[in-house]
């Protein structure tokens, strides 16, 4: 079946130790999102790769990076992590023309120590 | 940022009752889109809607668009278990210039008792 996948399921990382966390996707969707949940919360966009094409939302901490070296992979740079970075990093995709179906990996839950 | 006003905020029912819930804007919105959220994993993509009125069924899930394109309405009829999770209400704001940006309701944290 056609997938996200995101790795690892738990992340453990200390404070200030930088930690990246992956996905890939079978869906072959050209774009692919980022986003940050914390508890009880809705997700938030962190960013977005349209194509090879990087988008930033304006609230996105410098802290957060994000690499794409191919259609399937990407990954998400947390140089320099704070307590307050601990939350579910959710990855997503979409087709291009349908930018707002967006399919949601199973989600990495960072832990910051 | 804005946010929709998704309610109840939280639902008890039994088994085989039907559910209703709801979302709201002070905004007008081109897309709406219902998701459902397991605890633990990723948001579950269950029915998009595009046109204002639209009414489209996913199983015993069915999504309006409302006509006022303010607000849009997920049922779930004849619950089971396996319903329990959160569900959030998520759209595009007409006039919105961000690419694939969503605007996420609060979530409606849903159980079901056998």
């Amino acid at each position: 079946d056609a997938m996200v996948i995101q790795n690892p399921r738990y992340q453990v990382t200390q404070f200030g130790k930088p930690v990246t966390l992956s996905c890939s996707q079978t869906l072959n969707h050209n774009v692919m999102y980022w986003y940050q949940q914390k508890s009880s919360q809705a997700p938030k966009l962190l960013f977005h790769y349209y194509d090879k094409d990087f988008n930033n939302e304006a609230d996105t901490p410098d802290n957060f990076q994000s690499r794409r070296p191919n259609t399937s992979f990407c990954f998400l740079d947390i140089r320099s992590p704070g307590l307050g970075d601990a939350a579910m990093y959710l990855c997503a995709t979409s087709r291009r023309d349908r930018p707002y179906e967006q399919y949601f990996g199973p989600g990495t839950r960072l832990t910051v120590t | 940022g804005q946010q929709l006003n998704q309610s109840p905020q939280s639902m008890f029912i039994q088994e085989g009752e039907d559910v209703s819930m709801n979302c709201t804007s002070s905004s007008i919105f081109n897309t709406w889109l219902w998701y459902k959220q397991d605890p633990g994993e990723g948001p579950v993509l269950l029915i998009a809607l595009y046109k204002a009125g639209e009414l489209t069924s996913n199983g015993r899930l069915t999504a309006q668009f409302g006509i006022t394109r303010k607000d849009s309405f997920l049922n779930i009829s004849a619950s089971i278990p396996s319903d329990v999770g959160i569900y959030f209400c998520a759209g595009r704001r007409a006039g919105g210039t961000s690419y694939g940006k969503l605007t996420f309701g609060q979530g409606t944290i849903l159980t079901v008792h056998p």
